[in-house]
């Protein structure tokens, strides 16, 4: 499976600011998804990160509050935006597997907001 | 959309006993099902899958069972060691779209 990175690991930020966190695959892809953890919780997924055009945003999650670029195949991130500490989560990346619907996880960022 | 429904939360085992963990899906266009292992702090491990075309799949000390027409996947392991305890999820995937079950935290005891 392609290894994945995240950018940073875990963080904490002021209520209102904004972070974004990086995505690296070391071999190209075509799905890339991101996804949202809550503590003690499951995975919920935020949207699918589509290179060349916007991302495709689930029920719930909107682009103002989650901006996700995708300039290429091996790279993506996501913006968490005007955070409050309900965004406190871990937020993951994920990447499907060689063309089949399998999908492997990056490590996550923990953030915690103030 | 896609809903999954997992049971139980939560389960003890005694080492050596085995522990099944049944989920449930909504949408019959979903065709693939993956369970995922996560330990304390840790990423998602993808620990086996089954396509809608399979009834049972195996690796090891775990299997997977699926019927569609009840709409409900199952998750057995066998001869569990201290190493399984963690926190498996169930899932259910139309079109590489992935709905989660709410999880199942296995605890072995030595």
């Amino acid at each position: 499976s392609a290894v994945i990175s995240q950018k940073p690991s875990r963080d904490i930020c002021q209520r209102g600011t904004s972070l974004t966190i990086q995505c690296q695959v070391d071999s190209q892809v075509t799905m890339m998804f991101w996804y949202r953890q809550q503590p003690g919780q499951s995975l919920t997924l935020i949207a699918t990160a589509n290179q060349g055009s916007e991302a495709t945003y689930e029920s719930g999650f909107v682009i103002d509050k989650f901006p996700i670029s995708r300039p290429n195949l091996t790279f993506s991130t996501l913006t968490v935006s005007n955070m409050s500490p309900e965004d406190s989560s871990i937020y993951l990346c994920s990447v499907e597997g060689r063309g089949e619907e399998t999908q492997y996880f990056g490590p996550g960022t923990r953030l915690l907001v103030l | 959309g896609e809903n999954v429904e997992q049971h139980p939360s939560t389960l003890s085992v005694q080492e050596g006993d085995s522990a099944v963990i049944k989920c449930t899906y909504s949408d019959s266009a979903s065709n693939y099902f993956p369970w995922y292992k996560q330990e304390l702090g840790k990423r998602p491990q993808l620990i086996i899958d089954i396509r809608s075309n399979v009834g049972e799949k195996k690796d090891q000390r775990i299997a997977v069972t699926l019927n569609k027409t009840a709409k409900h996947f199952s998750l057995h392991i066998t001869e569990t060691q201290p190493e399984d305890s963690a926190v498996y999820f169930c899932a259910a995937s139309d079109d590489y779209k992935l709905s989660f079950g709410a999880g199942t935290t296995v605890t072995v005891r030595a």
